[in-house]
């Protein structure tokens, strides 16, 4: 079955760096574009960033854009997430997740990971 | 940027039904999707493409929209559907790729 684990959260002081990463298993890593969501506690889903499943396109939520960086490595199933600048506002469990689409090519996240928590404090 | 709005809070009795609305101006084609998210818990794919189930997930959960509301309706309220609902859709012409909506809790 499908399996998505992240992990390399942490605490880490505002201003410095982080790099979270995903290894999946039971799908076609290399078929399949992947994104990253967030949600802080107490609060709602959002949505920071996508890469397409060769790594040609990405692109990123306002909120983290010239921050984050998305990236993966198809040989070894892993998606990564290096966060620079990291503010108090960015503490959230991160989710990996896969994107599905449907013969009509409407696409939806179809697989979560557990999600990783990190926490950004002094 | 656009968002979708969905009501912060849904109440309903056992064997009621209950409908939740998510209100966007970028929907695109028939990109909505819905996730249930019970506490501690990671969030679920409850249907996709407007209308559709995934394999496992109950009939009493159903989905339609209109031009620019999206909504969800439970059937059948039972206690363990007792959650957050989240609203997503996504956009290739411009903007944020993907969008969620604020969330909304249902109560039974």
């Amino acid at each position: 079955q499908i399996q998505m684990m992240e992990s390399g959260g942490g605490v880490v002081q505002p201003g410095k760096s982080l790099t979270i990463s995903c290894v999946v298993s039971g799908f076609r890593f290399s078929d399949s574009d992947m994104d990253w969501v967030r949600q802080a506690p107490g609060k709602g889903l959002e949505w920071i960033t996508i890469i397409s499943y060769d790594g040609g396109k990405k692109d990123y939520s306002d909120s983290v854009k010239g921050r984050f960086t998305v990236s993966r490595d198809n040989s070894k199933k892993t998606l990564y997430l290096q966060m620079n600048s990291l503010r108090p506002e960015d503490t959230a469990v991160y989710f990996c997740v896969k994107e599905g689409f449907d013969t009509w090519g409407g696409k939806y996240f179809d697989h979560w990971g557990h999600g990783t928590l990190v926490t950004v404090s002094a | 940027q656009s968002a979708l709005t969905q009501p912060a809070s849904v109440s309903g009795s056992p064997g009621q039904s209950l409908t939740v609305s998510c209100t966007g101006t970028s929907f695109t084609y028939n990109h909505v999707s819905w996730y249930q998210q019970h506490p501690g818990q990671v969030p679920q794919l409850l249907l996709y493409s407007v209308t559709h189930r995934p394999p496992g997930v109950s009939s009493r959960f159903s989905g339609s929209k209109s031009v620019n509301t999206a909504f969800l309706t439970i059937s059948e309220l039972q206690p363990e559907d007792e959650a957050d609902y989240f609203c997503s859709s996504y956009s290739s012409t411009g903007g944020p790729s993907w969008l969620f909506g604020g969330g909304t809790k249902v109560t039974v």
